[in-house]
């Protein structure tokens, strides 16, 4: 399986503040398609997980446009332009490239200085 | 809108079984690939079973092959997960998910399963 590893670990942030997450994966999640498939993902305390952006850089819908992926091959980054309150959370990445085993990343904890 | 409501979980011994249920509704269950995924306490989140629409498709990572099964009932909107010779490090919030286009865009509120003595 395609080994997905995050960085860091622990984020405090200063709110208004910008924050970068990095996910690296062990092998390139370029498909032969053309489409790269890499989702990020965002748990707040106590919540389900949800999706905030799909194949590097789409956002979802109702996602805030102060979150943005970019990145390729198998360097990505997750940014949060200005840190709210409600941005307090684990953020994982995930690939959809390589099947059968989607693999998630260890996960970034996001959280207020 | 899509709902994904999953029951069944519990407090189960070492050694026991548990089925899971997930009841979908507000999308076009019979055409979608779904999923289960798990995160242990405090930790990550693995997606370590999956179903295709029809049910042709099915995987299972290595940590559960040979011990849950993934099944679906598409008359009833309905997925399933029957976990058989449970162990301690099964102890998880359980997700029913669907998958689509290699993403995972809907999850439901998860189910606890605590596998002790």
């Amino acid at each position: 399986d395609v080994v997905m590893t995050q960085s860091p670990l622990s984020l405090p942030v200063t709110l208004g503040q910008p924050a970068s997450i990095s996910c690296r994966s062990s092998q390139s999640l370029v498909h032969s398609n053309g489409n790269t498939y890499l989702s990020w993902f965002q748990q707040r305390p106590g919540q389900s997980p949800r999706r905030l952006i799909y194949k590097v850089s789409n956002r979802d819908s109702g996602v805030p446009d102060r979150f943005s992926g970019s990145g390729s091959g198998t360097d990505f980054t997750l940014k949060i332009n200005r840190v709210e309150a409600e941005d307090v959370g684990v953020y994982y990445c995930m690939q959809g490239t390589h099947w059968p085993g989607l693999t998630f990343g260890g996960g970034t904890k996001v959280e207020i200085k | 809108q899509v709902q994904l409501v999953e029951s069944g979980g519990d407090l189960v011994e070492p050694g026991g079984s548990l089925r899971l249920s997930c009841a979908a509704s507000g999308l076009p269950f019979s055409e979608s690939f779904m999923s289960w995924i798990r995160q242990a306490p405090g930790k990550g989140l693995e997606l370590f079973s999956y179903i295709s629409g029809s049910g042709d498709t099915i995987y299972y990572a290595e940590s559960v092959k040979g011990r849950f099964t993934i099944s679906r009932d598409n008359a009833k909107n309905s997925l399933y997960l029957q976990m058989n010779s449970l162990r301690a490090e099964d102890t998880a919030v359980y997700y029913c998910a669907r998958v689509a286009d290699s993403s995972i865009v809907y999850w439901g509120q998860g189910s606890l399963l605590t596998v002790s003595s």
